[in-house]
């Protein structure tokens, strides 16, 4: 049961935007439609921001977007703004047996 | 609201089993909708999954702890625990109990959190 490859860090100044990937193979991010992402703050739970690829919840503001090609998932965060500092991670549901998988998460810094 | 809330020791012995508890507040346990699940973060690394159960008792772990771990659920007290037996230091972690919404498959609530430290 292999985590999804993120990458490590990404940057981004006040309004630009960055993109996240997350890739798995054709197991968990590429057989289904449950990816989801996830924005931890230092010392905080981790908090839903997508889910089933590219929705939102109530309450996550439209800067926040995702989408899926293949085997990789990705998080678009536009219009980047200071409390936007977080770690993302991904997971995709992987089947009844493996049941679900996280990546290794990503560190964004607003520089 | 939905709320879940860890509560267990916070340090337990090399080798002993670690028992931990969520209490599920503002929704129903019992709904088939959602599975329950534990999920641990190591300082300063990621987040691993490690176990769900479901309102009929129906499990599944990470084949990294199965061995070790037993997930349960209290539907009279709309809690859900986590024990893992035989800790060394390598399982200390924040440990998070989660919803997971079957429709979604997400984990749409979690737990604030628990600091288990494993150290004699």
């Amino acid at each position: 049961q292999s985590a999804l490859t993120q990458p490590p860090s990404a940057s981004g100044s006040p309004g630009q935007s960055v993109t996240i990937s997350c890739t798995g193979t054709s197991s968990d991010v590429g057989g289904y439609t449950y990816v989801s992402w996830y924005q931890q703050h230092p010392g905080k739970a981790p908090k839903l921001m997508i889910y089933e690829v590219s929705k939102r919840p109530s309450g996550v503001p439209d800067r926040f977007s995702g989408s899926k090609s293949g085997n990789t998932a990705s998080l678009t965060v536009s219009g980047l703004q200071a409390e936007d500092e977080a770690d993302y991670y991904c997971s995709s549901y992987a089947g009844s047996s493996t049941f679900v998988i996280f990546g290794g998460g990503t560190k964004l810094t607003v520089l | 609201q939905v709320q879940l809330q860890e509560s267990g020791p916070g340090l337990v012995k090399p080798s002993e089993t670690l028992s931990l508890t969520c209490t599920v507040s503002g929704g129903s346990i019992s709904s088939s909708r959602y599975y329950w699940s534990w999920i641990r973060q190591p300082a300063g690394k990621g987040l691993e999954w490690i176990g769900r159960i479901n309102t009929s008792g129906s499990t599944n772990y990470n084949p990294s702890v199965k061995s070790r771990v037993t997930i349960s659920v209290d539907t009279s007290k709309n809690q859900f625990s986590l024990k893992l037996s035989s800790v060394t230091a390598a399982d200390t972690a924040v440990y998070y109990c989660a919803r997971w919404a079957v429709a979604n498959g997400d984990f749409d609530y979690w737990g604030q959190g628990i600091l288990v430290a494993v150290s004699s």
